[in-house]
């Protein structure tokens, strides 16, 4: 079993819709919670970071943890076409950039 | 935030041959990183470049496979040697700026190598 299990997609909505995002994982030590962005031929780029449980909101994203289930989501509101790309989440117990553990990554395409 | 160039952007290669990519910042930064993205999986970590020593590989990787040089600290190099079509995969580079939050990583653009 994968620590950080993400489904891959490809998921595509309509623009202005919402998207959710979600993955598990099975170590009960990770803290920090992160969720990058990364476009074609790109590199990833940090999106969201929470630490511990509940949920954190910035501008149209919103991330959300429950450790209780070991569940981590990202929403999208008002999904707009540049915001297709793919969406790994990712995870430590380290509040430094050592031992990261990323998801597979979800590709979303947002159509006009 | 820190800016990575990272090159060659893509090269195709040779089975047998080795390849090295640079990986340059634009600040000081103590901790480096070299990651595999291989297609439809997630991102693996070779090893933490370590400045003035030798590179942390992580389990399945060795050093005779992916030399890594760390000559100060704001370049890196990783080699991937000895070359299979099984190593052609994204290479990218990684750094942790403890100028924004404690966790936050930044990535070059990668490194796209195919081998033939």
């Amino acid at each position: 079993q994968k620590e950080v299990e993400q489904d891959p997609g490809p998921l595509s909505v309509p623009e202005g819709a919402i998207v959710s995002l979600n993955c598990t994982y099975s170590n009960s030590a990770f803290q920090y919670f992160m969720w990058y962005r990364q476009y074609s031929r790109k590199g990833p780029e940090l999106l969201m970071y929470t630490y511990s449980s509940g949920n954190k909101e910035d501008g149209r994203f919103t991330a959300q943890v429950d450790k209780s289930s070991k569940y981590i989501s990202l929403f999208i509101r008002d999904s707009q076409p540049s915001d297709s790309a793919t969406y790994l989440c990712a995870m430590t117990r380290y509040s430094s950039a050592s031992k990261i553990i990323f998801g597979s990554g979800t590709r979303l395409s947002i159509r006009p | 935030s820190a800016v990575i160039s990272q090159k060659p952007s893509r090269d195709i290669c040779q089975r047998g041959t080795s390849l090295t990519i640079q990986c340059q910042v634009d600040s000081q930064v103590t901790m480096m990183f070299w990651y595999r993205q291989q297609p439809g999986q997630s991102l693996t970590l070779i090893a933490t470049a370590n400045q003035g020593s030798e590179a942390t590989y992580e389990s399945g990787f060795v050093i005779d496979k992916f030399p890594i040089s760390r000559p100060n600290l704001t370049f890196s190099t990783l080699t991937v040697s000895n070359m299979s079509p099984e190593d052609s995969s994204i290479y990218l580079c990684s750094v942790e700026d403890r100028k924004a939050s404690n966790t936050e990583a930044f990535f070059g653009q990668g490194t796209r190598l195919t081998v033939v």
